[in-house]
């Protein structure tokens, strides 16, 4: 499967600053997806990432809170902005591809594990 | 939108013995459905999958059947071991769709 990293791996904020988590692939992909998994909660789609245009936002979820960058074809940073103690989650990014073919299924990075004091 | 439940949400089985987590999904047109393991800390893998156009998959010690007139599927694991404790995600999708709904998980324990 691909290599999927990020940075950082986990990180202790303050209320009202922002994180920025970064995502890198080993191969090209077309799409980037971001997931927010609260503590001991299910996996929750954040936003698909293109590159080339702008992330596409699911229901509940906006650029301004989360602002999202996809600059190639191998990275993607997800921005949590103005933090509240409710951002505590494991944020991980995640593609749908194998060896440059699309597959229906997602295959994760190791996840960013924040918590905001 | 598509909704999937999940159960139990957790599980204790001795080793050896068989553990069974059960799905159901909203959305007749889902056609994909995976399932995910992950292990504390880590990051959730995908161990099993199956299509709407088939009934049931196996993979060694692993199987999962699909009902698609009443909309669940289950995961069955046989010989448990220890190695098998995790928790375990259902989800749902639409081939193509790259959008993924998951179930809520189930924290699986093997007591030896």
């Amino acid at each position: 499967s691909a290599v999927i990293s990020q940075k950082p791996s986990r990180d202790i904020c303050q209320r009202g600053t922002s994180l920025t988590i970064q995502c890198q692939v080993d191969s090209q992909v077309t799409m980037m997806f971001w997931y927010r998994q609260q503590p001991g909660q299910s996996l929750t789609l954040i936003a698909t990432a293109n590159q080339g245009s702008e992330a596409t936002y699911e229901s509940g979820f906006v650029i301004d809170k989360f602002p999202i960058s996809r600059p190639n074809l191998t990275f993607s940073t997800l921005t949590v902005s103005n933090m509240s103690p409710e951002d505590s989650s494991i944020y991980l990014c995640s593609v749908d591809e194998l060896a440059g073919l699309r597959t229906d299924t997602q295959y994760f990075g190791p996840g960013t594990r924040l918590t905001v004091l | 939108g598509e909704n999937v439940e999940q159960h139990p949400s957790t599980l204790s089985v001795q080793e050896g013995d068989s553990a069974v987590i059960k799905c159901t999904y909203s959305d007749s047109a889902s056609n994909y459905f995976p399932w995910y393991k992950q292990e504390l800390g880590k990051r959730p893998q995908l161990i099993i999958d199956i299509r709407s156009n088939v009934g049931e998959k196996k993979d060694q010690r692993i199987a999962v059947t699909l009902n698609k007139t009443a909309k669940h599927f289950s995961l069955h694991i046989t010989e448990t071991q220890p190695e098998d404790s995790a928790v375990y995600f259902c989800a749902a999708g639409f081939q193509g769709a790259q959008k993924l709904v998951f179930g809520q998980g189930t924290r699986l324990t093997i007591n030896p």
